[in-house]
């Protein structure tokens, strides 16, 4: 199965919001409310951020939210921190996306 | 603490084999479906294969089926990734990840363990 599609940067500065967007297909993302999002800092290992397309885990900021429609989904981070500078990854069924490297400007 | 600690990672040679561990802890080991998800360097995650609670199902990506064995010590609370023939292309860090189906998602991931295949 080819991997979700993301862009591969977004930035913005601090205090503003991001949005990374997430594209599979009916199969995946559209056909099932299975989508998580992963950060990952360099040198870390990954870290959840949202499941079932907009739950979060305890412990991560409500700076974080998740939303889909149709076939695309989206991670929306709120009042940017440097701390957010990360690389994001989204996934649905074991499959993940391509990564998109957030810079906080 | 709920915690996963991965070892067995290595310099191998193209063609050899390598056993990577992964110790789980402040957890019901044996509740979980488990996973081994790595990253190339430079690259994305990818799933690798995972193992349900009991064991008796198992699954792989295509590119590692009939190399790769994924098993799991519920009374040792470790799960196991055996890799033979080995190539350039499974040099990657890999993470041992709890899978939590009722979530559809990664909620737990060690550290990782680095594998170079090289000659």
């Amino acid at each position: 199965q080819s991997a979700l599609t993301q862009p591969p940067s977004a930035s913005g500065s601090p205090g503003q919001s991001v949005t990374i967007s997430c594209t599979g297909t009916s199969s995946d993302v559209g056909g099932y409310n299975y989508v998580s999002w992963y950060q990952q800092h360099p040198g870390k290992a990954p870290k959840l951020m949202i499941y079932e397309v907009s739950k979060r885990p305890s412990g991560v900021p409500d700076r974080f939210s998740g939303s889909k429609s149709g076939n695309t989904a989206s991670l929306t981070v709120s009042g940017l921190q440097a701390e957010d500078e990360a690389d994001y990854y989204c996934s649905s069924f074991r499959v993940f996306g391509t990564g998109t490297k957030v810079t906080v400007l | 603490e709920v915690q996963l600690v991965e070892s067995g990672g290595g310099l191998v040679q193209p063609g050899g084999s390598l056993r990577l561990s992964c110790a789980a802890s402040g957890f019901t080991f044996s509740s979980y479906w488990m996973s081994w998800v790595r990253q190339a360097p430079g690259k994305g995650l990818e799933w690798v294969a995972n193992i349900k609670q009991d064991g008796s199902e198992k699954y792989y990506v295509d590119s590692v089926k009939g190399r790769f064995t994924i098993s799991r010590d519920n009374a040792k609370n470790s799960l196991y990734l055996q890799m033979n023939s080995l190539r350039a292309e499974d040099t990657a860090v890999y993470y041992c990840a709890r899978d939590n189906y009722d979530r559809g998602a990664f909620d737990i991931w060690g550290q990782g363990t680095m594998v170079t295949v090289s000659s």
